[in-house]
């Protein structure tokens, strides 16, 4: 069974740009999320998608979207990218059915220059 | 207030020993689940263990274990003969309610083992 699938792995940016992250989840989950990792903030809650709808929201700038498609698969999108969005964020996918396990991709490496 | 704390940033293990790394946690919801993660210099969250708020017996995976203290809101993960490759960072993490992918992190201790 393949795990959770990030791409890319690293991303190089320039200030002002966007950019787009995937996350591909375990085959038969629908319920995925998403987490910005810095040294200064640690892991941080971006969004939750379930069924293709948005379920929970961190406390980010409307800069930060997301969506998820039919198949499960899911992208966030940063736009007008600043340096302090330089970060590895991170995608974690489970069963919605009382799930007790969360399974977490190897992540996307952002740098903003 | 912080949902999960981790009070020790960094831990040093002899290989072989067990090693305790500390968690507490606040919710008001009743039913919460708590997961520990493994990260790696690679980045990637490997998933270690889990309780649930109503499971009875403390979890246990192998060589990890978590020491569920309902009472006092921790939940302490031993790992026991350690291992050079247990060397990474550890995070505690909770979600509120039993399904969801919405999780509270710690900010984590870094575990050395030490040949």
């Amino acid at each position: 069974k393949a795990g959770v699938t990030q791409t890319p792995r690293y991303l190089i940016k320039t200030r002002g740009q966007q950019v787009t992250l995937s996350c591909s989840p375990i085959s038969g989950h629908r319920s995925v999320s998403w987490y910005q990792q810095t040294p200064g903030q640690g892991l941080q809650f971006l969004f939750e998608y379930f069924s293709e709808t948005q379920r929970n929201k961190g406390n980010f700038p409307g800069r930060f979207s997301g969506r998820q498609f039919s198949n499960s698969r899911s992208e966030m999108n940063v736009s007008t990218l600043e340096l302090g969005d330089s970060a590895l964020y991170l995608c974690a996918s489970s069963s919605p059915d009382g799930n007790t396990e969360a399974f977490f991709g190897q992540g996307t490496r952002l740098t903003v220059v | 207030a912080q949902k999960i704390t981790q009070t020790q940033p960094g831990m040093f293990v002899q290989e072989k020993e067990a090693v305790t790394l500390d968690c507490t946690y606040d919710t008001s919801d009743p039913s919460y689940g708590l997961f520990w993660y493994k990260q790696p210099s690679s980045g990637e969250m490997i998933f270690l263990i889990y309780q649930g708020s109503y499971d009875q017996q403390n979890a246990t995976e192998g060589r990890y274990s978590l020491n569920f203290q309902k009472a006092r809101k921790s939940a302490n993960l031993v790992i026991s003969a350690s291992q050079l490759g247990d060397s990474a960072m550890y995070f505690c993490a909770m979600r509120e309610g039993m399904t969801g992918n919405q999780f509270y992190f710690g900010t984590g201790t870094s575990l050395t083992v030490i040949p």
